[in-house]
């Protein structure tokens, strides 16, 4: 079982909707859970972090988080053509320099 | 505001030898610094963290290692490259700890190994 897993899309959705992009982690020790976009070619950006259970909105993001069922989702609301790009999901332990493990990601496309 | 920069942007070396890779970070001090490598397809993978000047843990045995002279400086090195050493090389840094210590990355290094 690996330790994060995404499915590997590619998600398609269509111009305004909502894309819901999924993640499931196997350490019940995991502390913090981050969603990272990267587009081809470039480095990962951060989009949000979520570390206690619910839901965290920012703007047209909302991160929510189930620690019992170790499961953590992004939802983009009004997606848009910019937002294609590959969605990473990453989680940290507790302790010293916050080691990150990555899922392999999810390829989002937003069609016209 | 923090700013990473890295070196170079692109990479094509034969196998057997050797690479040096350099990351720096602007507007922080006494960050957190990691190197990870994105292979064709694959997660990242960590492969060095550095909480300190000259503290170094390594995540992954492998022919890289990786030093840290200065503060805000961290190099990735090896002195003979494989073929299996091609990849994207992402330095990132962060700053403090607990669940809100928070990664940002470099803009990365692709290296070709042939």
């Amino acid at each position: 079982q690996k330790e994060v897993e995404q499915n590997s899309g590619p998600l398609s959705v269509p111009e305004g909707a909502i894309a819901s992009l999924n993640c499931t982690y196997s350490d019940r020790g995991s502390q913090s859970f981050f969603w990272y976009r990267q587009y081809s070619g470039k480095s990962p950006e951060l989009i949000m972090f979520i570390y206690s259970n619910g839901d965290k909105e920012d703007g047209r993001f909302t991160a929510q988080l189930n620690k019992a069922s170790q499961y953590v989702s992004l939802l983009i609301r009004d997606s848009q053509p910019s937002d294609s790009a590959t969605y990473l999901c990453a989680v940290s332990k507790a302790g010293t320099a916050s080691k990150l493990t990555f899922g392999t990601g999810t390829r989002l496309q937003v069609t016209l | 505001s923090q700013t990473i920069h890295q070196w170079p942007a692109t990479l094509v070396q034969p196998v057997g030898s050797p690479l040096s890779l350099e990351c720096t970070v602007e507007g922080t001090s006494n960050p957190n610094l990691y190197w990870y490598r994105q292979a064709a397809g694959r997660g990242l993978q960590l492969l060095f963290y550095s909480v300190g000047i000259g503290q170094i843990s390594s995540e992954v045995p492998q022919n890289l290692s990786a030093s840290r002279p200065q503060d805000r400086q961290f190099i990735l090195s090896s002195k003979k490259l494989l073929l299996s050493d091609s990849g994207f090389y992402l330095c990132a840094w962060s700053k403090g700890t607990g669940p809100k210590e928070t990664q940002y990355f470099g803009p990365g290094t692709r290296l070709l190994v042939l």
